[in-house]
């Protein structure tokens, strides 16, 4: 069966430090694509990063990068230098089939100032 | 500024009572979704539609209904045979083409209520 697994449920971090967020899946595709979205207390899901399973190199976006481990069947979000602003929640989630995406449960991370 | 609007914010459903979700979009994509988000969970998606005049059902599409009658619009209606509608109801959207047609754009979601 297709999941996505997320097993922290909250995790504090102080500012300007590195942050891991981990994400496990599970699929018997070999096409497929993984994402990381950000929803802070207001609820609007914004879109961070999008690693395809063929890409060869760890997507990366300003602050934020994917560590893509396909042998593990993990999909980690790296946070580099966090700030206060990160405090939200964060859902991986991974692309199905051409139209369809499953989300994990989250994690909330706070950032100490 | 392109995006996806959704309304209203807040709404309150009373037993028995239909209620209509609005989402629409300005960025001239092809395919739209409702998710249902309950309290410390992910999303499960309702419906679905890449295309006007068509829509598929998606993993909890059990007392809701939608139309897709314009590109831009993709209204969620939440009927009175959804038993448990209280959620937090997030629209999206995704092209279907392109370097960035796999990463799907949401709105800012409509809490609903059951007075």
């Amino acid at each position: 069966a297709q999941k996505i697994t997320q097993t922290q449920p909250g995790m504090f971090v102080q500012e300007k430090e590195a942050v891991t967020l981990d994400c496990t899946y599970d699929t018997s595709d070999q096409s497929y694509g993984l994402f990381w979205y950000k929803q802070p207390s207001s609820g609007e899901m914004i879109f961070l990063i999008y690693q395809g399973s063929y890409d060869e190199q760890n997507a990366t976006e300003g602050r934020y990068s994917l560590n893509f481990q396909k042998a593990r069947k993990s999909a980690n979000l790296v946070i580099s230098a966090s700030q206060l602003g990160d405090s939200a929640m964060y859902f991986c989630a991974m692309r199905i089939s051409a139209s369809k995406i499953i989300f994990g449960s989250g994690t909330r991370l706070s950032i100490r100032p | 500024d392109g995006g996806i609007t959704q309304s209203p914010k807040y709404l309150f459903r009373k037993e028995g009572q239909n209620v209509t979700l609005s989402c629409e979009q300005n960025l001239n994509h092809d395919a739209m979704y409702w998710y249902r988000q309950d309290p410390g969970q992910g999303l499960r998606l309702i419906y679905y539609s890449q295309i006007v005049n068509d829509f598929q059902k998606g993993d909890i599409a059990e007392g809701y209904s939608v139309s897709r009658e314009k590109k831009e619009s993709f209204p969620l209606t939440v009927t009175s045979a959804q038993k448990n509608p209280t959620a937090f109801y997030l629209c999206a959207s995704r092209r279907t083409g392109g370097l960035s047609k796999n990463i799907q754009y949401f709105g800012a979601g409509t809490r609903l209520s059951v007075l």
